[in-house]
C-alpha cells in the first residue's frame, strides 16, 4: 500500500461548480499535512496547510480526518485558473524529519 | 527576494555519464531537500540537508549523493546515469522544523538518452 494515495482523476468541473477530493495516508502517526498545487511542467506550490480543526482560504477548504486517515480539499466557485494537479503531502512522523511524502496527484480540469 | 534557484534548467546526458545539479535556497533558509518527479507521478524524496548535515535519505541507490555548503546551497550528484533517471529534479527549501511549508525551485529537467 502506498503511503499517500490520491484519485488521479481527471475531475472535469464546470466553471462555477464545487469539486472535492480526498487523499488517504497509511501512517497513523503522521504529523503534518499540506495541499500543493502543480501546474503542467511547473514546480509544486504550497496551496495550504491542513489543520486538525479544518481550515479555509478563500474558495478552498481543507479538512483532516485522523480517525479515517484522510484529508480532503474542496474548491468552491471553480475558476478556469484552478485547473491544475493537486498534490496531497504528508510528513509521516517526527522521526521522518522534514521528509515530504507526496501522493500521485489529482488532476482537476475546469471547463467553461 | 529571490526564490529557490536551480541550475541548469534543462540537461541532456548519455547513459553512464555523471551529472551535478545545483540549488540555492531562499535567503535565510537552512534546510534543503531534493526530490525526483517522474512524469505522471508525485515527487519522491531523495535527500534532506539541514545546517550542512544529512537529515534524511530516501529509497534511492548509492549512485545518488548530495551535499550542502556553508552558504546553505546544495548539489545533487548522480553517477552512472540510467534511462530511468530521466525526471524533473526539484529542490525545496524551508526555514527549519517540519510544520513549515516548503518552497520549491522550478526544477532541473534531466533527460538521459
Amino acid at each position: 500500500r502506498k503511503e499517500v494515495e490520491q484519485d488521479p482523476g481527471p475531475f472535469n468541473v464546470p466553471e462555477g461548480a464545487t469539486v472535492a477530493f480526498n487523499c488517504t495516508y497509511s501512517n497513523s502517526a503522521s504529523q503534518s499535512f499540506f495541499w500543493y498545487r502543480q501546474d503542467c511542467r511547473k514546480e509544486p506550490k504550497l496551496l495550504m496547510s491542513v489543520y486538525s480543526s479544518g481550515n479555509e482560504d478563500g474558495r478552498f477548504t481543507a479538512q483532516l480526518n485522523r480517525a479515517s486517515q484522510y484529508i480532503s480539499l474542496l474548491i468552491r466557485d471553480s475558476k478556469l485558473s484552478d485547473s491544475a494537479t493537486y498534490l496531497c503531502v504528508v510528513i509521516p512522523s517526527k522521526a521522518a524529519g522534514n521528509k515530504l511524502t507526496f501522493g500521485g496527484g489529482t488532476r482537476v480540469l475546469v471547463k467553461p | 527576494d529571490a526564490g529557490v534557484t536551480q541550475s541548469p534548467t534543462h540537461l541532456i546526458k548519455t547513459r553512464g555519464q555523471q551529472v551535478t545539479l545545483r540549488c540555492s535556497p531562499i535567503s535565510g533558509h537552512k534546510s534543503v531537500s531534493w526530490y525526483q518527479q517522474v512524469l505522471g507521478q508525485g515527487p519522491q524524496f531523495i535527500f534532506q540537508y539541514y545546517e550542512k548535515e544529512e537529515r534524511g535519505r530516501g529509497n534511492f541507490p548509492d549512485r545518488f549523493s548530495a551535499r550542502q555548503f556553508p552558504n546553505y546551497s546544495s548539489e545533487l550528484n548522480v553517477n552512472a546515469l540510467l534511462l530511468g533517471d530521466s525526471a524533473l529534479y526539484l529542490c525545496a527549501s524551508s526555514l527549519q522544523g517540519y510544520n513549515y511549508g516548503y518552497t520549491f525551485g522550478s526544477g532541473t529537467r534531466l533527460t538521459v538518452v
